[in-house]
C-alpha cells in the first residue's frame, strides 16, 4: 500500500526565516512520482513540482528547493527567506505508476508572520 | 485558458436531497479527477476518467455517489441521497497525457449537508 506522511501539522515562522517541510513516503513499487502542491487561503491547489523515482537530483526554483532521498524515502521542501505570501497548506503526494494511485499527505499549514 | 471551472462554488442542502456538482476541465486535457477534502480524511481521490471513460472509481465512498463524463468538456459528480457526513470540499482536476502528470485543480465546491 502507498502512504504519505507529513508529520508537521502546523509550522509558524517569521518572515525571512528558512523553513523545511518534511515528507516521508511508503511504497514497494520502484516507479513512482512525488509531488508538492500548495493550497493558499483561496482554496485552489497549485502544482509546485514533480519528481520521478529515478531522478534523485535536488531541484531549486527561486526561493524553493526540494531534497529527494530514496534511502530515507523522503522528499522535503525548503523555502528560503520565507515571505507572508508563502502562508498556505502544503501537500506532498505520491503517484505509483503501476496502479495509477494518487495519495496525498495530510498537509502542513505554514504561517509566515511579518 | 480559464482553468478548471467548477460550479456551484458553495452548496447548502438538506439531508436526503440530490446534489450535483459540475466541472469543466481545461480544453485538451484527457484526464479528469474528482477529489474530496475533509478535515478528518484529508484529500482523497474519488474517481478519475481518461478520454471520458471512468477508469477507477474505487475511491467512491458508496453507491450514493456517481460520476459521469458525457463529453470531453463536462463532468458531474452526483450524491443521491445526500447525508451530513458528505459535507466537504469537492475538487475537480484535469491533466494531460499521463495519470501522473501535473494536475490543474479547480476552485472547489464547498458542500454543506444539513
Amino acid at each position: 500500500a502507498q502512504k504519505v506522511t507529513q508529520a508537521q501539522t502546523e509550522i509558524s515562522v517569521v518572515e525571512k526565516e528558512d523553513v523545511t517541510l518534511d515528507c516521508v513516503y511508503e511504497t514497494r513499487d520502484t516507479t513512482y512520482y512525488l509531488f508538492w502542491y500548495k493550497q493558499p487561503p483561496s482554496g485552489e491547489l497549485v502544482f509546485l513540482i514533480r519528481r520521478n523515482s529515478f531522478d534523485e537530483q535536488n531541484e531549486i526554483s527561486g526561493r524553493y528547493s526540494w531534497n529527494f532521498q530514496k534511502s530515507t524515502s523522503s522528499f522535503n521542501f525548503t523555502i528560503t527567506a520565507s515571505q507572508v505570501v508563502d502562508s498556505a497548506v502544503y501537500f506532498c503526494a505520491l503517484s505509483v505508476v503501476n496502479n495509477n494511485d494518487m495519495r496525498f499527505g495530510a498537509g502542513t499549514r505554514l504561517t509566515v508572520k511579518p | 485558458d480559464a482553468g478548471v471551472i467548477q460550479s456551484p462554488r458553495h452548496e447548502v442542502t438538506e439531508m436526503g436531497q440530490e446534489v450535483t456538482l459540475r466541472c469543466k476541465p481545461i480544453s485538451g486535457h484527457d484526464y479528469l479527477f474528482w477529489y474530496r477534502q475533509t478535515m478528518m480524511r484529508g484529500l482523497e481521490l474519488l474517481i478519475y476518467f481518461n478520454n471520458n471513460v471512468p477508469i477507477d472509481d474505487s475511491g467512491m465512498p458508496e453507491d450514493r455517489f456517481s460520476a459521469k463524463m458525457p463529453n470531453a468538456s463536462f463532468s458531474t459528480l452526483k450524491i443521491q441521497p445526500s447525508e451530513p457526513r458528505d459535507s466537504a470540499v469537492y475538487f475537480c482536476a484535469s491533466s494531460f497525457g499521463r495519470f501522473y502528470n501535473e494536475q490543474f485543480f479547480g476552485p472547489g465546491t464547498r458542500l454543506t449537508v444539513l
